[in-house]
């Protein structure tokens, strides 16, 4: 089965200015989501798809962070303007099932520089 | 009080040895429960999840402990290859059913 596809894999930018980043699923999992990993820390949830619909987005920066999943598949994340802060490794993940025992199956992530 | 919360070690333990690492988790509504191994700049990849009554795999070994509200991951026999960050992942019950990460803990197997 083919996994979680990623683009890129890295991305350097400057502050201030904008990117977005891309996420194919495994086919047939329901369920998607982004999380942001800063260097020493764990994976950090910013937005959860089920389907096309948003199912929490609580962590995700509203304002300068956007993402989508249209046609419930493929999704981006988008991030405008860019902050030093933002330098970090954006995973995207997707399961089989919202609510049940279905783990995380992640991409390789793209590693984003903001300089 | 973090949602999930793990010791970032490093454990540094010699080759043969057996570890043991725990994870605390805030909610006791949690049902879902996983450890997941992360190697150095790579994504994190699932070891295995952890059931109610406690689970094995080779040299593995998970438990649950409810009451405590905690899990913990058995490694027996090291191998240098064991040497990884393991994370801690439990679910909030909210409406949303979250997975939650803990911060990791690193593991350094020594020959």
């Amino acid at each position: 089965e083919a996994g979680v596809a990623q683009s890129p894999r890295y991305k350097i930018i400057e502050k201030r200015q904008s990117v977005a980043f891309w996420c194919n699923p495994i086919s047939g999992h329901a369920t998607l989501y982004w999380y942001q990993q800063i260097l020493g820390q764990g994976p950090k949830l910013l937005i959860q798809f089920q389907n096309n619909g948003v199912v929490d987005d609580s962590q995700l920066p509203k304002d300068r962070f956007s993402a989508e999943r249209l046609k419930g598949v493929d999704s981006t994340l988008k991030i405008q303007p860019a902050k030093l802060e933002d330098s970090a490794v954006y995973l995207c993940a997707s399961s089989l099932v919202w609510i049940s025992n279905s783990p995380l199956h992640f991409g390789n992530g793209t590693r984003l520089t903001v300089t | 009080r973090k949602e999930v919360e793990q010791d970032p070690g490093p454990f540094n333990v010699p080759e043969g040895a057996t570890v043991a690492f725990n994870c605390t988790y805030s909610n006791s509504a949690s049902q879902s429960f996983f450890w997941y191994r992360q190697d150095c700049r790579k994504e994190p990849k699932l070891l295995m999840s952890v059931y109610s009554s406690g689970n094995e795999d080779g040299r593995f070994t998970a438990q649950l402990n409810r009451a405590s509200q905690y899990i913990s991951l058995l490694i027996r026999d090291s191998k240098l290859s064991d040497s990884a960050t393991y994370l801690c992942v439990v679910n909030l019950m909210d409406s949303s059913y979250k997975l939650i990460f803990g911060s990791g803990t690193r593991l350094l197997v020594r020959p």
